[in-house]
C-alpha cells in the first residue's frame, strides 16, 4: 500500500529552527509537495520537489531524497505566525496526490 | 479575489437527508477535485474532474456523487447523509492534471455535521 509517515505535532521556539520530517512508501513518484494549514483554514501551497536537492524559499526550506523515500521541510528564524499544520503529500505514478496526516507545529514564545 | 467559494460554510443534516455542496472557482482551472479531511487522516479524495464534462472516482467515491456542467462549478452531493461522512470537505482546483508541479488551491472549506 501506499504511505505517508510524518509526526503528529512538534514543538518549537520563537526565533529557533525547526526541522518537519516526511517519509513516504508510493507505486512511482512525480513529486512532493508541503502545504500550510492553519486551523480551520484551507491548505496553503508551500513547495514542490521533484529532484533530489534543497529548495530554499524565504525562511523556508524543503530538501528531497528519492532514493531514501524522504523529505524534509526547515522552518527557520520561527514566528508565531508559523504555528500551523504542514501537510506533506506525494504525486504517485498515476498523478494522484497522496497525502500524509500533517504535523501540528505549536510555537511558544 | 480570484479562488474558490464554497458554501455552506458549514452545515448540520439529519441522516438520510439529500445536500449538496457547492464549490466555485474563478480562475479558469481545467481540473478540480473534492477532498474530506478527518482528524488524524490525510486528506482523502472523494471525486475529481479533470477538465468540464468529465469527472472520476477517487479514493471515497461512496456515498457521494459530482458533476461537472461547465469550468467553474463542481457540486457535491451526498444522496442519503449517514454519520460517517461527518467531516470538513475542501473543493480544490489545478490549472491542469496529470503533470508534475500540479499544486492546488483550495476553497476555505465546508463544515458537514451529519446526526
Amino acid at each position: 500500500g501506499q504511505n505517508i509517515d510524518q509526526p503528529t505535532e512538534m514543538t518549537a521556539t520563537e526565533g529557533a529552527i525547526v526541522q518537519i520530517n516526511c517519509t513516504y512508501q508510493t507505486s512511482g513518484f512525480n513529486g512532493l509537495f508541503w502545504y500550510q494549514q492553519h486551523a480551520g483554514e484551507a491548505p496553503t501551497f508551500l513547495s514542490y520537489n521533484v529532484l533530489d536537492g534543497l529548495e530554499e524559499k524565504g525562511r523556508f526550506s524543503s530538501f528531497l531524497s528519492r532514493s531514501k523515500g524522504y523529505s524534509y521541510l526547515l522552518l527557520k528564524e520561527l514566528q508565531m505566525k508559523d504555528s500551523a499544520s504542514y501537510l506533506c503529500a506525494v504525486l504517485d505514478s498515476n498523478y494522484q496526490l497522496i497525502w500524509g496526516a500533517g504535523t501540528k507545529l505549536i510555537i511558544k514564545p | 479575489i480570484a479562488g474558490i467559494t464554497q458554501a455552506p460554510t458549514s452545515q448540520i443534516l439529519a441522516a438520510g437527508r439529500r445536500m449538496t455542496l457547492r464549490c466555485t472557482q474563478d480562475m479558469r482551472h481545467n481540473a478540480m477535485y473534492w477532498y474530506r479531511q478527518d482528524l488524524g487522516l490525510g486528506l482523502r479524495l472523494i471525486h475529481y474532474s479533470n477538465t468540464a464534462g468529465t469527472t472520476g472516482k477517487g479514493e471515497v467515491p461512496d456515498g457521494y456523487s459530482v458533476s461537472r456542467a461547465n469550468t467553474d462549478d463542481f457540486p457535491l452531493t451526498l444522496a442519503s447523509a449517514v454519520p460517517s461522512q461527518t467531516s470538513v470537505y475542501f473543493c480544490a482546483s489545478s490549472e491542469r492534471s496529470l503533470s508534475g508541479a500540479n499544486v492546488l488551491t483550495f476553497g476555505a472549506g465546508s463544515r458537514l455535521t451529519v446526526l
